[in-house]
């Protein structure tokens, strides 16, 4: 089984430019979410989708970050505009619905983003 | 608010020596914790997931024990190997509801041959 992928591993903008993350979860998993750890610190949530809703994006930085997860399968995360600070690590998740007692979250190789 | 630390940041053993890295957490209404490791430019890899009804989870040579009352948790790696060397992340999950992790910084292991 395939597990969660995420396009592209690398990505290297300028400042002001637009970028958009993508991932895939593993096939079956409702719960999707999306990490971040930028240089020298933790990694922090962003944000977490049920199926097509977005569920708790009480992590989101600030309204340049638009998150989507249409048809509740892939999802993508834009930045736009891209500032300095944006620059890090950009991890996706997924879990099987919460409850079921396999909540494991199951993490894609990340988005290494670098904004210059 | 959750806070998870782990300390220290970074811990060399020689080669097949047992060993613990430790996690801390400040909210003991914690509902699992899960132990990842992450290999310099990879993802992180699931090890073990501790439910808050459980005390301790074994798989292989790994041991993970939670103990909600003191905000504790260990991960034992026992007969330690050169490939064990990572960077080792706890993470918890606050309450039933609330999904999101929250991590540490890691411990920097490196199993010295």
């Amino acid at each position: 089984e395939a597990g969660v992928t995420q396009f592209p591993s690398h990505s290297v903008i300028e400042k002001g430019q637009t970028v958009t993350l993508r991932c895939d979860p593993i096939s079956g998993h409702d719960n999707l979410y999306w990490y971040r750890r930028v240089m020298g610190k933790e990694i922090k949530f962003l944000l977490h989708f049920v199926k097509e809703s977005k569920q708790d994006e009480s992590g989101m930085p600030n309204n340049r970050f638009l998150a989507e997860r249409t048809g509740g399968t892939y999802s993508t995360l834009k930045v736009q505009p891209a500032e300095l600070e944006d620059s890090g690590v950009y991890f996706c998740a997924s879990s099987q619905v919460f409850g079921s007692g396999v909540e494991t979250q199951y993490f894609g190789p990340g988005t290494r983003l670098l904004v210059l | 608010k959750q806070e998870v630390t782990q300390i220290p940041a970074a811990l060399s053993v020689p080669e097949g020596e047992n060993l613990v890295l430790n996690c801390s957490f400040t909210d003991s209404a914690i509902y699992n914790l899960q132990w990842f490791r992450q290999d310099p430019g990879k993802g992180l890899t699931s090890l073990l997931l501790i439910q808050s009804s459980q005390r301790e989870q074994t798989s292989g040579r790994l041991n993970a024990s939670l103990d909600k009352s003191s905000g504790r948790s260990t991960l034992y790696i026992a007969a330690s190997q050169p490939g064990d060397s990572a960077t080792y992340l706890c993470a918890g999950l606050s309450n039933f509801g609330n999904e999101k992790l929250t991590f540490g910084t890691g411990t920097r292991l490196t199993i010295i041959p």
